[in-house]
């Protein structure tokens, strides 16, 4: 199946630093792509929608100018969480939708997660 | 925008028994619905899932209803193994899968051995 891979796997930082956290899709080209945050014993809460060569698209509530986002080429988006502070703490995943070899329909591919603490 | 409820929040089978999990959403636009497992600190796994064509779909011991009608689909797992214990999330999304994902809250379920 496609893969996504998401780089840090895991990260530590100081408040007030910005992280940066990559998402790739590794054998396919994802023109779209989506970003994911999971507080713990959370759901996944959309955060915003990443198009390959124009602006991402927030979610309600999501400040765009804290988590900006950068989907340069087909295969990479990157979110950058900017003057973190121990409440962006969570499990950030992305996604890209691809068809599955299962049927001719598309599904979505998840990246492994990035789990960031923010002390 | 779209608004997804599931229930319950937790669930205890024993094994061997079935489990089932529901879920209702709020635009009729949506069409695609599948159902993830996520085990802790790990991406959504994909189990099952359904497209507003069909009503009904089956893997094995997972199977999946819809009912577009009452914006109401439901997971269904039966001889309930040990390794199912995870949470379960259900989702749906517009353009068969090619949109954003709006999630449930998830279910803790748990199979006592």
């Amino acid at each position: 199946g496609a893969v996504v891979s998401q780089h840090p796997s895991w990260v530590i930082c100081k408040s007030g630093t910005s992280v940066k956290i990559e998402c790739r899709s590794l054998d396919f080209q994802a023109t779209t792509m989506f970003w994911y945050r999971q507080f713990p014993k959370q759901s996944l809460m959309l955060m915003a929608t990443s198009n390959e060569g124009s602006k991402a698209t927030y979610e309600q509530g999501v400040e765009k100018d804290k988590f900006l986002i950068n989907h340069a080429s087909l295969t990479l988006s990157t979110l950058t969480v900017t003057s973190a502070h121990p409440e962006d703490s969570s499990f950030y995943i992305c996604s890209a939708p691809k068809a599955s070899g299962r049927s001719s329909y598309n599904e979505q591919f998840f990246g492994p997660g990035t789990r960031l603490t923010v002390l | 925008g779209e608004n997804v409820e599931q229930h319950p929040s937790t669930l205890s089978v024993q094994e061997g028994d079935s489990a089932v999990i529901k879920c209702t959403y709020s635009d009729s636009a949506s069409n695609y619905f599948p159902w993830y497992k996520q085990e802790l600190g790990k991406r959504p796994q994909l189990i099952i899932d359904i497209r507003s064509n069909v009503g009904e779909k089956k893997d094995q011991r997972i199977a999946v209803t819809l009912n577009k009608t009452a914006k109401h689909f439901s997971l269904h797992i039966t001889e309930t193994q040990p390794e199912d214990s995870a949470v379960y999330f259900c989702a749906a999304s517009k353009s068969f899968g090619n949109e954003k994902l709006t999630f449930g809250t998830g279910t803790r379920l748990t199979i006592i051995p």
